[in-house]
Formats: C-alpha cells, sequence, structure tokens
C-alpha cells in the first residue's frame, strides 16, 4: 500500500491564483481531513469528510473548498490564493471517525504552499 | 483557555535519559487521548494511543489524569533517533492537536 499520497510536494502561487491540491489513500478509509500547519500552532482541521459524498467544515474552511467523489480522493481547493494561505497542507485518513479503537489517522507527506 | 497546552521546549537532553513531558487539556468530555511524533518538516506519526489511565510501549509510557485533566509521556532511555516533536492530541468529536513539545537528544 503507497497509505497516504499528496501531490504536489512544493507550491508557490501568486494571490488571486487558483489551485488544487490533491490527496489519495487506497486503505479503503471512510474517514478523510486536511489540516493546515502554521509555526507556533498546532494542526488544525479545514474541512473533512466521513465517506464518499459527504464533506463537512472544520476549524478554519474560509477560502478553501472540498468534494469526495470517491472514498479514494480528496482534494482541496484553494479558490482565491491569500498570504493568508502560505502553510503547510496535511492530508490525513482513517479507517472509522471516531471510534478510539480504529482512529489512527495517517498522515501524507505535506505540501509546502507560499502564497506570495 | 487553549484547548490543548504543551510545554514548547526545547528538551535537550543525553542518551539514556529519561524525559517526561506533561500536557493539559480544557476539555472534559476528551474520551481518548493520542500521542503523535514529528519529525522535522514530516507527517505526523501515531506514537501512542491512551484509553483509560495509562499505557505503556517498550521504553515509551503514557499516563492519563482525568480529574486534573492532564497527560503525560515518559521516555526512558533517550535515543538519538528519538529527537522530534511530540505532539499532545485529546478526543471528542475531533482530534485537537496541540503545539507539540521539541525533545532534542544529544550524543
Amino acid at each position: 500500500n503507497a497509505g497516504v499520497t499528496q501531490t504536489p510536494k512544493f507550491q508557490v502561487l501568486k494571490t488571486g491564483q487558483s489551485m488544487t491540491l490533491q490527496c489519495a489513500q487506497d486503505m479503503n478509509h471512510e474517514y478523510m481531513s486536511w489540516y493546515r500547519q502554521d509555526p507556533g500552532m498546532g494542526l488544525r482541521l479545514i474541512h473533512y469528510s466521513v465517506g464518499a459524498g459527504i464533506t463537512d467544515q472544520g476549524e478554519v474552511p474560509n477560502g478553501y473548498n472540498v468534494s469526495r467523489s470517491t472514498t479514494e480522493d480528496f482534494p482541496l481547493r484553494l479558490l482565491s490564493a491569500a498570504p493568508s494561505q502560505t502553510s503547510v497542507y496535511f492530508c490525513a485518513s482513517s479507517y472509522s471517525r471516531g471510534l478510539p479503537s480504529t482512529d489512527t489517522q495517517y498522515f501524507g507527506p505535506g505540501t509546502r504552499l507560499t502564497v506570495l | 483557555r487553549k484547548e490543548v497546552e504543551q510545554d514548547p521546549g526545547p528538551f535537550n537532553v543525553p542518551e539514556g535519559a529519561t524525559v517526561a513531558f506533561n500536557c493539559t487539556y480544557s476539555n472534559s468530555a476528551s474520551q481518548s487521548f493520542f500521542w503523535y511524533r514529528q519529525d522535522c518538516r514530516k507527517e505526523p506519526k501515531l506514537l501512542m494511543s491512551v484509553y483509560s489511565s495509562g499505557n505503556e510501549d517498550g521504553r515509551f509510557t503514557a499516563q492519563l489524569n482525568r480529574a486534573s485533566q492532564y497527560i503525560s509521556l515518559l521516555i526512558r532511555d533517550s535515543k538519538l533517533s528519538d529527537s522530534a516533536t511530540y505532539l499532545c492530541v485529546p478526543f471528542t468529536d475531533k482530534l485537537i492537536f496541540g503545539t507539540g513539545t521539541r525533545l532534542q537528544v544529544f550524543p
């Protein structure tokens, strides 16, 4: 299994540009999520999905869209990039959303995004 | 009050030392707790889960005190490879990540 994969690894955007961060997992996990990590702050949840066709907002959803058309893929779209979105973005998946015994989150390697 | 508070460190310890990190959480409804390890510029990886009063896995021991709302992580016989940031993560309806405690083990 490849686990959780993310592309690209690095990206530089200009203010106002849009782009999609890709995330895929091959573990047949139902739950997928996107986090951002900024210096001095813990990982913050952007959006999450408990299964194909179902998405919901996390703690910091503004400026981002997601969709979940398949179990495997969970892309994150930046609609109009802003410097405040400069961050490291992690995608994660787990078998089940909240059951403690199966709640291990597997993280992708991250995408380092800079918005100029 | 922050939902999760951790001493950012860094904790600089020699190989073989025992080191302990504390973490306090504000939501008394938190059901389970996790310690994640994050190496520099890498993704977090699960180190331990804590569901009752504690858990032990080799050199690592996690203890939970629900009355005082804190969790600790004890690392015995520190190795150079233990150098990383350790994230405290309570779970209620979602995971709440702390900012982490940085550990540097030196020879």
